[in-house]
């Protein structure tokens, strides 16, 4: 059993590159999220998705782009790098969008350069 | 503004005693309050969630309060252990429609 599983684990980019996060899910899980982890910031909400074809913006949106692309899926884009998205992005999902536990992947450590 | 602090960024402990985390709150009205452990390199892991309308929640060694007047939750570990050094989050969401929200987490040591 998976649970939550994020490509890649780790990844250096250049300023002003493209990347794509992928994120999956085999729990049959309605909501995702993606979240990044700074030091001294904790951890703070890109995007979310409360169903399938639906996406919101969270607390920290800019630079950012996300596709659902299906009940599984939830992808995260970086269209064009900047230093200040160095980061440890970590994917979640929850059965429904309301009061459940979410579940982590071990997140994707990205470093820009 | 809205603010969720956990009390300290580090707690060293011995093994053997209780171990107690808190979460303040500020210009929330949570309905619900969750509890993570995160390991180095790993993702959080959920331990428990309390309502509001609950006081105490209790799962083996582990024991959470929600206190709406204080604006505070405690997080408990009874009996700690080395095994249980990690990072603490609590996260809380003021209504089932709103995204959850993270403390920064508190850095818990348990020294044998």
């Amino acid at each position: 059993n998976a649970g939550v599983t994020q490509t890649p684990k780790f990844q250096v980019l250049k300023t002003g590159q493209s990347m794509t996060l992928q994120c999956a899910q085999d729990m049959n899980h309605n909501s995702m999220y993606w979240y990044r982890q700074d030091p001294g910031m904790g951890l703070r909400l890109i995007y979310y998705s409360a169903s399938e074809g639906t996406t919101d913006k969270g607390e920290v949106p800019n630079g950012y782009n996300v596709s659902r692309l299906n009940k599984r899926e939830f992808s995260l884009r970086l269209e064009s790098a900047a230093p200040s998205q160095t980061s440890v992005y970590f994917c979640a999902s929850t059965l429904d969008y309301e009061n459940q536990p979410q579940h982590f992947g071990d997140g994707t450590r990205l470093s820009i350069l | 503004s809205q603010k969720i602090e956990q009390n300290s960024e580090a707690l060293n402990i011995q093994e053997g005693k209780t171990a107690t985390l808190t979460c303040n709150y500020t210009n929330y009205s949570p309905a619900y309050l969750q509890w993570y452990r995160q390991d180095p390199g790993r993702g959080p892991v959920f331990l428990l969630l309390i309502r509001e309308n609950e006081k105490e929640k209790r799962k083996e060694r582990l024991k959470v309060t929600f206190d709406t007047t204080l604006k505070q939750s405690l997080f408990h570990i009874t009996a700690s252990q080395p095994a249980d050094s990690a990072t603490y989050l609590c996260a809380l969401s003021s209504s089932g429609n709103t995204p959850l929200v993270f403390g920064k987490g508190t850095r818990l040591s348990v020294i044998a």
